[in-house]
């Protein structure tokens, strides 16, 4: 079955630094990956909708120069959360499209938790 | 190797009737379970949960239960209302980690 691997699973970052989280679609190719944000228990916020070879669509209320999106392959999404802050740490997951037999199916990554001191 | 399944893409109801949407999972280890709603451009809404301490949990018309023998989760929706159509993910968490089902599409008929 269609798998979506996230990584890092975890990273402990110095305030004002940048980190980079990859999502791959690992057998399959994904036009479209979408970033979340969770707080625990709580529902997924949509961040930004990423499309291959354009710019990413981001929500509103997201700051598209914190949260960089490159869509640069089929099976690769990253998201750089630059010159990161305590009240970004939070919990990152990414998921991928795939349409099959005319039905669209959405796959997630484990997530991400990032911690920033 | 998909963790968590959910073998039914799409599901049918009649408005009134009960929904019961399904999960599979092959480990043990998880220590939450949780059922999203998602409606189309949106992100999943988180519906309910339980711990893998408990069988059931209820909430209104949303009622979760967990059969951890089979290692199957289930969502029943009882009345079943057209605003309750949408996508609808079962997610297991363990260790920081979240694995999620592919979604069921529900839809609810007037």
């Amino acid at each position: 079955g269609a798998v979506v691997s996230q990584h890092p699973s975890w990273v402990i970052c110095k305030s004002g630094t940048s980190v980079k989280i990859e999502c791959r679609s690992l057998d399959f190719q994904a036009t479209t990956m979408f970033w979340y944000r969770q707080f625990p228990k709580q529902s997924l916020m949509l961040m930004a909708t990423s499309n291959e070879g354009s710019k990413a669509t981001y929500e509103q209320g997201v700051e598209k120069d914190k949260f960089l999106i490159n869509h640069a392959s089929l099976t690769l999404s990253t998201l750089t959360v630059t010159s990161a802050h305590p009240e970004d740490s939070s919990f990152y997951i990414c998921s991928a499209s795939s349409v099959s037999q005319g039905i669209e199916k959405l796959f997630f990554g484990s997530g991400t938790q990032l911690s920033v001191l | 190797d998909q963790q968590v399944k959910q073998n039914s893409p799409s599901l049918s109801v009649q408005e009134g009737r009960i929904s019961i949407l399904n999960c599979d999972y092959t480990n043990s280890m998880f220590d939450y379970f949780l059922w999203y709603k998602k409606y189309p451009a949106e992100g999943p809404t988180f519906l309910i949960s339980i711990s893998s301490i408990k069988d059931k949990n209820e909430d209104g018309r949303f009622t979760v239960f967990l059969n951890k023998s089979a290692k199957h989760l289930s969502l029943h929706i009882v009345p079943s209302q057209p605003g309750d159509s949408a996508v609808y993910f079962c997610a297991l968490y363990n260790f920081n980690k979240f694995y999620f089902g592919s979604g069921t599409k529900l839809n609810v008929k007037p």
